[in-house]
């Protein structure tokens, strides 16, 4: 079982829809949580970070996280094609040291 | 613009071959992590430093090795290259380690392929 998991996709909506993106994780002791956008050629960047259970939004963004279920997903709201790209989630881990651990990434597309 | 920022933008070496990549972290930050990133994956961890010490360290051998410097400038060194070490090699800086202080910010990468 990989350490997180994530529906390579593509997953495709339409513009103005709402995309959600899930990521399960396999280590209990994982802290924190981060979604990244990537887009095509560039590096990553920091969309939403969230450590306790529930929910947080940021403007079209909403990221909710189940500690019981081992599940933290991404809501994207009124989607635009400017949405489109890889979106990463990622884990913290310490365990006598600190590790992020990436999933592998989920392909978006947003139709116009 | 994260205002992390890396060197070269690209790299081509030959196959046993030692490279030195590096990393500027952004303003006030004083942790540097490194990850490898092949085609169509998501980064792997290699390895984070914190404060000049490594903090954690992900399944890559000893052949990646690093380095963090005073000003929290960091490098990263790959000793005798292999074809798989071919990928996007990405910097990230953070202000720290708990919390939302651990929100890292990635450089533009370094291309490394290796022939």
């Amino acid at each position: 079982q990989k350490e997180v998991e994530q529906n390579s996709g593509p997953l495709s909506v339409p513009e103005g829809a709402i995309a959600s993106l899930n990521c399960t994780y396999s280590d209990r002791g994982s802290q924190s949580f981060f979604w990244y956008r990537q887009y095509s050629g560039k590096s990553p960047e920091l969309i939403m970070f969230i450590y306790s259970n529930g929910d947080k939004e940021d403007g079209r963004f909403t990221a909710q996280l189940n500690k019981a279920s081992q599940y933290v997903s991404l809501l994207i709201r009124d989607s635009q094609p400017s949405d489109s790209a890889t979106y990463l989630c990622a884990v913290i881990l310490n365990t006598g040291g600190f590790k992020t651990i990436f999933g592998a990434g989920t392909r978006l597309f947003v139709k116009a | 613009e994260t205002g992390v920022t890396q060197s070269p933008t690209h790299l081509i070496k030959t196959r046993g071959q030692q490279v030195t990549l590096r990393c500027s972290s952004q303003s006030g930050h004083n942790t540097v992590s490194w990850y490898q990133q092949a085609l169509g994956q998501g980064p792997q961890f290699i390895f984070q430093y914190y404060r000049e010490e490594e903090n954690g360290r992900g399944n890559f051998p000893p052949r990646f090795s690093g380095l963090q410097f005073p000003n929290y400038s960091s490098e990263l060194n790959v000793n005798a290259l292999e074809l798989d070490d071919s990928a996007l090699y990405l910097c990230a800086s953070s202000l720290g380690l708990a919390g939302s202080s651990y929100e890292q910010y990635f450089g533009p990468g370094t291309r490394l392929t290796v022939t």
